[in-house]
């Protein structure tokens, strides 16, 4: 079972920061949390991870608070091309191996 | 740098014969693992492979199988197909480590009539 719980769907304004979040009460010490998205039936595209600490790349930022149990990521100025289901996963680091648990995500509308 | 890359991106099949999907890696990468994904389950993950060794195997009956070669290419093979095998599989590779990430390709639609 997913290990993550999203909300179904959220819209954001052109322009406008998105923020999706992501509950992970559950997660153990040794797993990150990852982020992707899948634009209309394309391959997920990997946006970003963390452990524990905030991370921000070219993409986007992660904000993961202090007990880890969730996370928020943040488009700073989404365009329509953000349009696209939102995945959060934890993986766990431990045995090395790469299983990614997907849920059902959160389908995110950006409005013109 | 090239991405992950599967073929063929689409394949039409009857009920009852096989298929071979195929998933070469960005180089360097040794790790491979697949993924099903159907409108009514979502993306499921299938199996792993490093080393051409399967590290780690979702929950999909034994019709459901794969190989990674020694230059990490992998293929995997679904026998005696049914309608609900139509989904898009997708690959997605990477290099071994705890921090890493891992890189889909574009998938291949797979539809049994």
């Amino acid at each position: 079972d997913a290990k993550t719980t999203q909300p179904t769907s959220m819209d954001c304004a052109e322009g406008r920061a998105a923020n999706l979040p992501c509950n992970h009460s559950t997660i153990s010490g040794n797993e990150y949390v990852y982020w992707y998205r899948q634009i209309h039936s394309q391959g997920p595209q990997y946006i970003i991870h963390g452990l524990k600490n905030n991370e921000t790349n070219e993409m986007a930022s992660l904000i993961i608070t202090e007990d880890r149990k969730s996370s928020t990521l943040i488009l700073p100025h989404a365009t329509l091309r953000d349009t696209a289901v939102y995945y959060c996963i934890v993986r766990s680091f431990g045995s090395g191996t790469y299983k990614y648990i997907f849920g059902t995500g959160t389908r995110l509308k950006v409005l013109a | 740098k090239a991405g992950v890359t599967q073929t063929p991106r689409y394949l039409i099949k009857t009920r009852g014969q096989q298929v071979t999907l195929s998933c070469s890696p960005i180089s360097g990468h040794r790790s491979v693992s697949w993924y099903q994904q159907t409108p009514g389950q979502g993306l499921q993950f299938l199996f792993e492979y490093f080393s051409e060794t399967q590290r780690n195997k979702g929950n999909f009956p034994g019709r459901f199988s794969g190989r990674q070669f020694s230059n990490s290419r992998s293929e995997m093979n679904v026998s005696t197909l049914e309608l609900g095998d139509s989904a898009l599989y997708l690959c997605a590779s990477s290099v071994e480590g705890s921090n890493t990430e891992a890189f889909f390709g574009q998938g291949t639609r797979l539809t049994v009539v």
